[in-house]
């Protein structure tokens, strides 16, 4: 299986801009189809997709969201950051079955 | 407007079974390849199962942690995912969402049902 490490936590002052970072342990593009994947958690909620194949942002999620990286290395941008951002983040490759989750990253205020 | 509502988690022993309900409306169900992804206390996600359309044969696919345990299956005419789960461990004890994939991405998640395997 493809292993996604993301850093467990990440601190950053309302306003700064946020870097998640998403490394997976083998490719997960296709030619220049990059198979990352981003969501959002927040407490007692389902996860929500916020970025599709790495760079594309999904119907109704914010303009300062914004997604990059290809082959293993992969960033999740918030920028500015709010305060309705505070929030659990998750990488997810679909390049190889079975489908894999990164561990998350939590996203605390400074 | 999607919507996926999961039922049936519950408070089981170990060794026993389990059957979860996905209902789900807004979108044309029968054409949707359809998953469940659980949450461990951990707050892990694992992919658990898919399930495909009629005209992929209803072609099925667990996780190694489930498969011979885990049986993934639907209703067409009542828009409806089902996860029946036996021989349940402590281990699967997670939050069960539901989800349509629509393409290679989770675009969709219901709002999910705790499971919690004790002995």
């Amino acid at each position: 299986d493809i292993v996604l490490t993301q850093s467990p936590v990440l601190a950053v002052s309302l306003g700064q801009r946020a870097t998640i970072s998403c490394r997976a342990s083998q490719s997960v593009s296709i030619s220049s189809i990059n198979l990352m994947h981003w969501y959002q958690q927040k407490p007692g909620q389902q996860p929500k997709l916020l970025i599709y194949r790495a760079s594309n942002l999904a119907s109704g999620i914010p303009a300062r969201f914004s997604g990059s990286g290809s082959g293993t290395d992969f960033t999740l941008t918030i920028d500015p950051v709010q305060a309705d951002d505070i929030a659990a983040y998750y990488c997810q490759q679909s390049r190889e079955s079975p489908p894999t989750f990164g561990g998350g990253t939590k996203l605390e205020l400074k | 407007e999607v919507q996926l509502v999961e039922t049936g988690g519950s408070l089981v022993q170990t060794g026993k079974s389990l059957k979860l309900t996905c209902a789900t409306s807004g979108f044309t169900f029968s054409n949707a390849w359809m998953h469940w992804v659980r949450q461990s206390p951990e707050k892990q996600l694992e992919w658990v199962a898919q399930i495909k359309a009629k005209s992929n044969n209803y072609a099925t696919y667990y996780a190694e942690s489930v498969k011979g345990r885990f049986t993934i299956s639907r209703d067409d005419s009542k828009s409806s995912l089902y996860l029946q789960m036996n021989s349940l461990k402590e281990e699967d004890t997670a939050i069960y969402y539901c989800t349509w994939s629509g393409r290679d991405w989770f675009a969709y998640w219901g709002q999910g049902t705790l499971v919690t395997v004790s002995s």
